[in-house]
């Protein structure tokens, strides 16, 4: 089945640590993004990626880190510089560089401090 | 810069009941508007997708409508069930340079169906 693959579902993460969490989709899409949810709160862009080798900047980025070395992965650093790193991460993506199909989810990780 | 809200925040409604949840944004210009269902502690999952140009789209017991004008949407839901129990979020695609490739999500609204 294609779709989108978050790992891990939980993740905790010590004061001064840096902790990746991991996004792969099958779907053959060409843009992923990573998005946070805090609590009663919509989505927040965090990265966003159209091709391999490129990344944007969202809405709130720093503390944050990305790569994209391969189409179908792209994996999101949280650094210890993200003060406020407790959120729900949801992984995005969909086929072509303009949004004008849906875009696909992953299940989300869920990032908690020790 | 390109603002939306639904409302209300939360919604219970008796099994059976037809129901309407309302999204509002702030610039007419928009790609196209999206519907997503949320279930507690999981991803979000696409319901329909309505262009610009379009003013309504169905799947099902669904039916979304879109005033690009007055910069409204309503999700429809007819004969509501138990199963629909979830929140419900709207996104809009900005239709502005280097903008046609983010949705901007409201903060959904959470719908209880009661048996």
């Amino acid at each position: 089945d294609g779709g989108i693959t978050q790992s891990p579902k939980y993740l905790f993460r010590k004061e001064g640590q840096n902790v990746t969490l991991s996004c792969e989709q099958n779907l053959n899409h060409d843009a992923m993004y990573w998005y946070r949810q805090d609590p009663g709160q919509g989505l927040r862009l965090i990265y966003y990626s159209q091709i391999v080798n490129d990344f944007q900047k969202g809405d709130i980025a720093e503390g944050y880190s990305v790569s994209r070395e391969k189409k179908e992965s792209f994996p999101l650093t949280v650094t210890s510089a993200q003060k406020n790193p407790t959120a729900f991460y949801l992984c995005a993506s969909n086929f072509g560089t303009v949004l004008n199909q849906p875009q696909h989810f992953g299940d989300g990780t869920r990032l908690s401090i020790l | 810069k390109q603002e939306v809200t639904q409302i209300p925040a939360a919604l219970s409604v008796p099994e059976g009941e037809n129901l309407v949840l309302n999204c509002s944004f702030t610039d007419s210009a928009i790609y196209n508007l999206q519907w997503f269902r949320q279930d507690p502690g999981k991803g979000l999952t696409s319901l329909l997708l309505i262009q610009s140009s379009q003013r309504e789209q169905t799947s099902g017991r669904l039916n979304a409508s879109l005033d690009k004008s007055s910069g409204r949407s309503t999700l429809y839901i007819a004969a509501s069930q138990p199963g629909d129990s979830a929140t419900y979020l709207c996104a809009v695609t900005p239709l502005a340079q280097g903008g046609s490739e983010k949705l901007v999500f409201g903060k959904g609204t959470k719908l209880t169906v009661n048996p």
